[in-house]
């Protein structure tokens, strides 16, 4: 699986736009990237994925690179709901079983 | 929203014992998935199940872990005789079909091993 690069931590002013980047330099063709977040030593909640092409759901965006080696997540709104650790996977879809590798992630604080 | 259920929330025992983490995942979920987070520390991957049988786990998982899905609900991680090192908020999750990596969490155990 592709390692990941995210920085420690990082701040936001509510209701600005959180913009989360990733490194993802050896991600292989077949391997998506996943975003979640854990709030609070609650369990990992899942945001967004993509392959290739920008996505974008209720929750937030997904913006990858055109040579895919750095996504970046985009929280449009932040709230203060949204203070967490964010993780950035790469990850097959294919025998992988589930079997996230969660890194040390991104701590976000927003603050008022 | 449908969501992943775990019991007891906080599970205390002594070293040596056995314990029993419940869950009941999202109803037409077919996989399921242990993993647990030391303080402090990465979420880490435990176990994967499908069809009543493991489909991955990790080096953690050893004898000590069995998983066990007793009926059409309920799915179930044991620790035969838990160590001071198995301290740990343990997460339950499911998803609803084969490569599909967007898991449903539950909200954990933390269990305590004195």
């Amino acid at each position: 699986d592709a390692k990941t690069t995210q920085p420690p931590s990082m701040d936001c002013a509510e209701g600005r736009a959180a913009n989360l980047p990733c490194n993802h330099s050896t991600i292989s063709g077949n391997e998506y990237v996943y975003w979640y977040r854990q709030i609070h030593s609650q369990g990992p909640q899942y945001i967004i994925h993509g392959l290739k092409n920008n996505e974008t759901n209720e929750m937030a965006s997904l913006i990858i690179t055109e040579d895919r080696k750095s996504s970046t997540l985009i929280l449009p709104h932040a709230t203060l709901r949204d203070t967490a650790v964010y993780y950035c996977i790469a990850e097959m879809t294919t025998d992988s079983w589930g079997k996230l590798q969660f890194g040390a992630g991104t701590q976000v604080v927003v603050t008022p | 929203e449908p969501e992943v259920t775990q019991t007891p929330s906080h599970q205390v025992t002594q070293m040596g014992q056995e314990v029993i983490l419940r869950c009941v995942p999202i109803s037409n979920h077919l996989y399921f998935y242990w993993y647990r987070q030391i303080l402090g520390q990465k979420v880490e991957f435990l176990v994967s199940f499908y069809n009543n049988e493991i489909s991955e786990k990790s080096e953690i998982f050893d004898d000590q872990f069995s998983v066990e899905r007793p009926d059409g609900s309920n799915f179930t991680l044991k620790i035969r005789s838990t160590k001071l090192e198995d301290s740990a908020m343990y997460f339950c999750a499911s998803s609803d079909r084969e490569n599909n990596e967007k898991l449903f969490f539950g909200s954990g155990t933390q269990l305590s091993v004195l």
